[in-house]
């Protein structure tokens, strides 16, 4: 089955300063990555997504990266803000499956 | 509120006692997902329906637990017997009709359960 491997699992940035966060996936055959922001004692929601068939999206301070053929994807965050402290995680999934495969999550720290 | 709605909460029950979650997925979705959520960890897949056909099941879940989705609305979880180890949140998704390829999944706010 696949299997997500995320890093960090800690982040802690100034406020101002970007934040990157990797993730690696091990069935070639995912073509589905999106990426789900969880605030303390709240639903997982997805902030942006991206499908193999690209390999760079943006939405204002949000933007993931994809390399196929390394099997990994990032999430850059410029210009943090403190409301941008929250559990982030990365998942996988193919279009024929039925499963998002979550990595473990990284907890992200903007102090002012 | 038109999203994914989790019933209870919050859930405390004695070891061995029989619990019951239900979701009420976004209506017109005809997609919806069981995980498990543990302190520190991300959602671990436990079932899939499409529709009312439960279509996938992970090796988490045990004979103790079963889900339904009768009439292809809400859902409801059952875990039998319950084990301290079933402490955990209980997240319920949806997502609408795949045309293709994956969209996303909605969550709910899911039903933290604690086991005592």
């Amino acid at each position: 089955g696949e299997n997500v491997e995320q890093h960090p699992s800690t982040l802690s940035v100034q406020e101002g300063d970007s934040a990157v966060i990797k993730c690696t996936y091990s069935d070639s055959a995912s073509n589905y990555f999106p990426w789900y922001k969880q605030e303390l004692g709240k639903r997982p929601q997805l902030i942006i997504d991206i499908r193999s068939n690209v390999g760079e999206k943006k939405d204002q301070r949000i933007a993931v990266t994809l390399n196929k053929t390394a099997k990994h994807f990032s999430l850059h965050i410029t210009e943090t803000q403190p409301e941008d402290s929250a559990v982030y995680f990365c998942a996988a999934m193919r279009d024929s499956g039925y499963a998002l495969n979550f990595g473990k999550g990284t907890s992200l720290l903007v102090t002012p | 509120d038109t999203g994914v709605s989790q019933d209870p909460r919050h859930k405390i029950t004695k070891r061995g006692q029989n619990v019951t979650f239900r979701c009420d997925p976004i209506s017109e979705h005809n997609r919806l997902y069981w995980y498990r959520q543990t302190l520190g960890q991300g959602p671990e897949f436990l079932t899939y329906f499409q529709n009312e056909a439960q279509l996938e099941k992970s090796r988490l879940l045990s004979d103790r637990f079963s889900a339904e989705r009768p009439k292809g609305s809400f859902s409801t979880l059952e875990i039998q017997r319950t084990e301290q180890g079933d402490s955990a949140m209980y997240l319920c998704a949806s997502s609408p009709p795949r045309q293709g390829r994956n969209t996303e999944a909605f969550f709910g706010q899911g039903t933290r359960l604690t086991v005592v």
